[in-house]
């Protein structure tokens, strides 16, 4: 069992769709990352909050949108998104970002499949 | 700038023969490293890590890696491989200082034959 909780598990939507993914981790955590996964592939990083705080945006387009309402929670919402955006997405976390000696956590992740 | 290099696509070992999974890094500053492991429709899972002190690592389920700075390497190991240890493995570093952002190796494959 992961200590890093995804929803759903599966995802199928239009590209004109709004969907949300969720993640929820009790852990007392304070950094949570969003990583996208292609088939064989290591996970590419997306977004890094920091104390609820956006720190880190590698240049993700913008129908996906990044949301931390509390320490324990963390949301992607996607808007509009493309064929090429199917994949798996991987939410991790961390002690606080900065002291880089610890392991982050990952969930099971969301398949994500646009139609 | 860090990187990760797994120049091994997949590795091939009998169930009861040693395994191992290479990896070397680059990294301005000291490095943290970790292995971690991916089993079929599942998370990362974290298997060890290396951050300072002995080169010899020992993690989860049996595995270990040893930490070689001069040749700036970190290979995981294991004296006994499982058929349940087939599965992908990732190595990654993150430097002590700067930005700090995990970077994953491509992956190794293991397959271990019964």
């Amino acid at each position: 069992d992961t200590e890093v909780t995804q929803t759903p598990k599966h995802l199928v939507m239009g590209m004109t769709n709004k969907k949300s993914l969720k993640c929820e981790q009790h852990m007392g955590h304070r950094a949570m990352y969003w990583y996208k996964q292609k088939a064989k592939k290591p996970p590419e990083l997306m977004f890094v909050y920091s104390y609820e705080k956006l720190s880190i945006n590698e240049s993700v387009p913008s129908r996906f949108s990044p949301e931390c309402p509390n320490s324990s929670l963390l949301n992607l919402h996607l808007h509009a998104l493309q064929p090429e955006d199917s994949a798996l997405y991987l939410c991790a976390s961390s002690q606080v970002q900065g002291n880089s000696n610890q392991p982050q956590h990952f969930g099971d992740g969301t398949r994500l499949s646009i139609l | 700038a860090q990187s990760v290099a797994q120049p091994e696509d997949q590795v091939n070992v009998a169930e009861g023969n040693p395994l191992t999974v290479k990896c070397t890094y680059s990294v301005s500053g000291n490095p943290y490293l970790f292995w971690y492991v991916q089993y079929p429709n599942r998370g990362l899972q974290f298997l060890l890590k290396y951050i300072t002190g002995d080169n010899l690592v020992k993690g989860s389920y049996g595995f270990e890696a040893e930490f070689n700075k001069s040749q700036t390497s970190f290979h995981l190991k294991k004296p006994s491989a499982l058929v349940s240890d087939s599965a992908l493995y990732f190595c990654a570093v993150r430097a002590d200082t700067g930005r700090r952002a995990l970077t994953f190796g491509s992956g190794t494959r293991l397959q271990v034959q019964p």
